[in-house]
């Protein structure tokens, strides 16, 4: 088993879709949690950041992290063509950049 | 201004040819680090460098050096390439303690033929 797993997708919605992206992994040492954007041809941009479990908003985005189910999610309300991207998860069991683990993304299309 | 910055964006060079990818961070971290993208989107450290210490993933060929002249430039020299080394390399940094999130450069693609 990898240590995160993702669903590459590709996931094609329409606009103004909620999407839900997800991860799950496997070291239950991991609390940061982190979510990137990826655009065709760019380098990864961080969109949001947790640590340990719970909720977290910022704008159209919801990130939730569930431990006890080793399961993260990143949700995007109403959802643009603007946010057609690859979005990867990462995560840690410590707060040394060298030890973060990705994921390997899931490609999202918000078809117009 | 742009945080993380990389050249060149795009390199095709032969097998067998030594190449180098720089580096440069203007965002004052103090950890620079080199990771490859290879064609299945899967991001993979090399290399991470924090105050003059150097951690290397274990996977990574010894072909493959970085060298940091300064806390803001990381580079990394590749020799006697390979077709295996075709793949996106991305730049990066962060800083300890502030959450430690990274941020990634434009990436340099880079194609052995």
């Amino acid at each position: 088993q990898k240590e995160v797993e993702q669903d590459p997708g590709p996931l094609s919605v329409p606009e103004g879709a909620i999407v839900s992206l997800n991860c799950t992994y496997s070291n239950s040492a991991f609390q940061y949690f982190m979510w990137y954007r990826q655009y065709s041809r760019k380098g990864p941009e961080l969109l949001m950041y947790t640590y340990s479990s719970g909720n977290k908003e910022d704008g159209r985005f919801t990130a939730q992290v569930d431990k006890s189910s080793k399961y993260i999610s990143l949700f995007i309300r109403d959802s643009q063509p603007s946010d057609s991207a690859t979005y990867l998860c990462a995560m840690s069991a410590d707060n040394y950049g060298q030890n973060f683990v990705f994921g390997p993304g899931t490609r999202l299309s918000v078809l117009p | 201004d742009t945080a993380v910055s990389q050249t060149p964006k795009y390199l095709v060079t032969q097998m067998g040819n030594d190449k180098s990818i720089k580096c440069e961070q203007n965002l004052g971290h103090d950890t620079m680090y080199w990771y490859k993208q290879d064609s299945k989107k899967f991001l993979k450290i090399m290399f991470s460098y924090n105050n003059k210490e150097l951690i290397i993933n274990e996977t990574v060929p010894n072909r493959f050096s970085p060298k940091s002249p300064d806390k803001a430039h990381l580079n990394l020299h590749i020799n006697s390439l390979e077709l295996g080394d075709s793949a996106v390399y991305f730049c990066a940094s962060s800083q300890v303690n502030s959450g430690n999130t990274i941020y990634f450069g434009e990436g340099s693609w880079l194609t052995v033929v």
